[in-house]
């Protein structure tokens, strides 16, 4: 079965460095995620990506994150400068048209 | 995005039948009722929707009142496996996730 992967699964980075968070969403599917779950609080979402631009963000995804598609098949995060408070668990998920989110097993991000 | 309200926590006995309410008075026409789950620390897995009729796959069943201000997911066999956190959603383009139901099946 077809499923959504993340690379890598914990990363560890110092407060202000760059991180990019990779995800291969399923191929054929048209309709890119991500969401973050800091420890013990609830699944939040950050963005979802159609036809190669944002079709939604939340207050969360301000201008230190942004997302891209550079070849087709990977979907990556990035956050410019981290601050201790992106420690979190961040998912990407995908679908297709039909409306069911395929989730990845997440990447756990620590900063330090 | 129409709000939904679950209960916190529930136990279940391994092989019986676990009923899980939710409540979303306000889901307008147009919205879906998504069913996903966490199991600890792992990406949310989708389980079942519905719109207005009653849905039943693989994993589960989803009963939907006539009105829609609330629905039950029923797990028809629950097994050790199936302790996680269940999450009722009424929003498709997003998910919103609230805090879900902690079910724990118990030997």
């Amino acid at each position: 079965e077809p499923e959504v992967t993340q690379t890598p699964s914990h990363q560890v980075t110092q407060m202000g460095q760059e991180v990019i968070l990779r995800c291969v969403p399923i191929s054929n599917h048209l309709y890119f995620y991500w969401y973050r779950q800091i420890l013990g609080q609830k699944v939040e979402f950050l963005v979802s990506f159609y036809n190669n631009e944002i079709s939604e963000k939340s207050e969360i995804f301000d201008d230190q994150f942004s997302v891209e598609r550079p070849d087709g098949s990977n979907f990556t995060l990035k956050i410019r400068s981290t601050k201790l408070e992106d420690s979190a668990m961040y998912f990407c998920a995908s679908r297709d048209r039909i409306y069911e989110q395929y989730f990845g097993p997440g990447t756990r991000l620590t900063v330090t | 995005d129409a709000k939904t309200t679950q209960p916190p926590s529930m136990d279940c006995a391994e092989g019986r039948a676990a009923n899980l309410p939710c409540n979303h008075s306000t889901i307008s026409g147009n919205e879906y009722v998504y069913w996903y789950r966490q199991i600890h620390s792992q990406g949310p897995q989708y389980i079942i929707h519905g719109l207005k009729n009653n849905e039943t796959n693989e994993m589960a069943s989803l009963i939907i009142t006539e009105d829609r201000k609330s629905s039950t997911l029923i797990l028809p066999h629950a097994t050790l496996r199936d302790t996680a956190v269940y999450y009722c959603i009424v929003r498709v383009i997003k998910l919103s996730f609230g805090a879900g139901t902690t079910v724990t099946v118990r030997a």
